[in-house]
């Protein structure tokens, strides 16, 4: 089955710095790619994804790049603001969705201000 | 609109006992599905529906865990014999089809003592 490795799990970065978490899989299959937030006590809230037909995602602040060859994929956030500060999910998916997601252990943003 | 909603929030049991556990998706979403997340992980895949029929079972633990969806809107996770290590929270998913957008509820945190 797939297996999703995410790194790191803590990272600690500045207000105003970017932030890069990274996810590798095993499942060449795989092609959809979303990131979910989660803050603590509450549910994973989707924040982007990419499908395995495009290299990369752009949403305001937020940017995901795919390599199918290498089979990794990155969460790009820029200029952080402390409302970042969660623990962000990759995962993957064999069918588009149509599947049930195999999630990364997860990384702990922590936004210093 | 509503979004997915399940229940109770909390279930402490103890050991051996009988659970029911519940997940209402977003109404007209064809697929639901259930993971489980222990402290400190990503949710883990269980089992997901698509409609009334289990198209996926295989992240089930074993045969305690058992799920159903009569009517393909609302589903519940059923978990006989429950051991302290079941302690977790349990999370729902649905998606409509032809999308692969998973939308969450807030879970249930289930706790055996």
């Amino acid at each position: 089955g797939e297996n999703v490795e995410q790194h790191p799990s803590t990272l600690s970065v500045q207000e105003g710095d970017s932030a890069v978490i990274k996810c590798t899989y095993s499942d060449s299959a795989s092609n959809y790619f979303p990131w979910y937030k989660q803050e603590l006590g509450k549910r994973p809230q989707l924040i982007i994804d990419i499908r395995s037909n495009v290299g990369e995602k752009k949403d305001q602040r937020i940017a995901v790049t795919l390599n199918k060859t290498a089979k990794h994929f990155s969460l790009h956030i820029t200029e952080t603001q402390p409302e970042d500060s969660a623990v962000y999910f990759c995962a993957a998916s064999g069918r588009g969705g149509a599947d049930g997601l195999t999630f990364g252990k997860g990384t702990h943003l922590i936004i210093q201000p | 609109g509503a979004g997915v909603s399940q229940t109770p929030s909390n279930k402490v049991t103890e050991k051996g006992k009988y659970v029911e556990l519940r997940c209402d998706p977003i109404s007209g979403h064809t697929a639901l599905y259930w993971y489980r997340q222990s402290l400190g992980q990503g949710p883990e895949f269980l089992i997901y529906f698509q409609g009334t029929g289990a198209a996926d079972d295989s992240g089930l633990p074993n045969d305690r865990f058992f799920a159903v969806r009569p009517e393909g809107s609302v589903s519940t996770l059923k978990i006989q014999r429950t051991e302290r290590g079941d302690s977790a929270v349990y999370l729902c998913a649905s998606s409509s089809a032809g999308t692969d957008t998973q939308y969450f509820g807030p879970g249930t945190r289930l706790t055996v003592l």
